[in-house]
């Protein structure tokens, strides 16, 4: 079946530390994005790439760096700069950038103790 | 810049009740709209969406009609179910160089037995 693959599902880190949170997506899609969920806050865009070996910072992208070396994958890092990274974190992919649907994988719990 | 603005929660309904969940948007040109579902501790799920004015998009039983005069995309079901139960997220995407999704911050729906 094709989708949107995101480990782990649950993650805990000591705070200063750096963490990699993996997105993974079959779907042949060309567009992928990381939002940040928070409690009644919605989905905050963090980055978005468009094509292989290229992306762009969304709204809130200050202390988290990506990569896009494959198509299939859209590696999120969150750094010990980012103040307050205990968050849900969510990966989509679409055929572009545009109107059309995206597909969101389950998503990544991270908690920064 | 783009923003949506949704109905906040939460909403409480008995089953067989009729469900109207608001959004209003602003945004230049002629946006997409979409509706998503996230059920607890998933990811987002594309429940429909309209691309252009007066367009309705419908999906199990859900409606909901693209009003540009309004600028608005009012969710709509005529009897929830406790399967409903869920938040709910509006969003547009914009055109030319703002193409990303713009997310409401969610209306959570909880349908009692």
């Amino acid at each position: 079946d094709g989708g949107i693959t995101q480990s782990p599902k649950y993650l805990f880190r000591k705070e200063g530390q750096n963490v990699t949170l993996s997105c993974e997506q079959n779907l042949n899609h060309d567009a992928m994005y990381w939002y940040r969920q928070d409690p009644g806050q919605g989905l905050r865009l963090i980055y978005y790439s468009q094509i292989v070996n290229d992306f762009q910072k969304g709204d809130i992208a200050e202390g988290y760096s990506v990569s896009r070396e494959k198509k299939e994958s859209f590696p999120l890092t969150v750094t010990s700069a980012q103040k307050n990274p205990t968050a849900f974190y969510l990966c989509a992919s679409s055929i572009m950038i545009g109107p059309d649907e995206q597909f969101f994988g389950p998503g990544t719990r991270l908690t920064v103790l | 810049g783009n923003s949506v603005t949704q109905m906040e929660g939460p909403v409480t309904l008995s089953e067989e009740a009729f469900l109207t969940i608001n959004c209003t948007y602003t945004a230049t040109g002629y946006p997409s709209l979409f509706w998503y579902v996230q059920y607890p501790g998933e990811g987002l799920q594309l429940l429909l969406k309209a691309t252009k004015a007066d367009d309705k998009g419908s999906n199990k039983g859900f409606e909901a009609t693209y009003r540009k005069e309004t600028t608005s995309f009012h969710l709509e079901k005529g009897s929830v179910q406790v399967s409903d139960s869920a938040v709910y997220f509006c969003a547009l995407s914009g055109s030319g160089s703002a193409r990303q999704l713009t997310f409401g911050s969610g209306t959570q729906l909880t349908v009692l037995p």
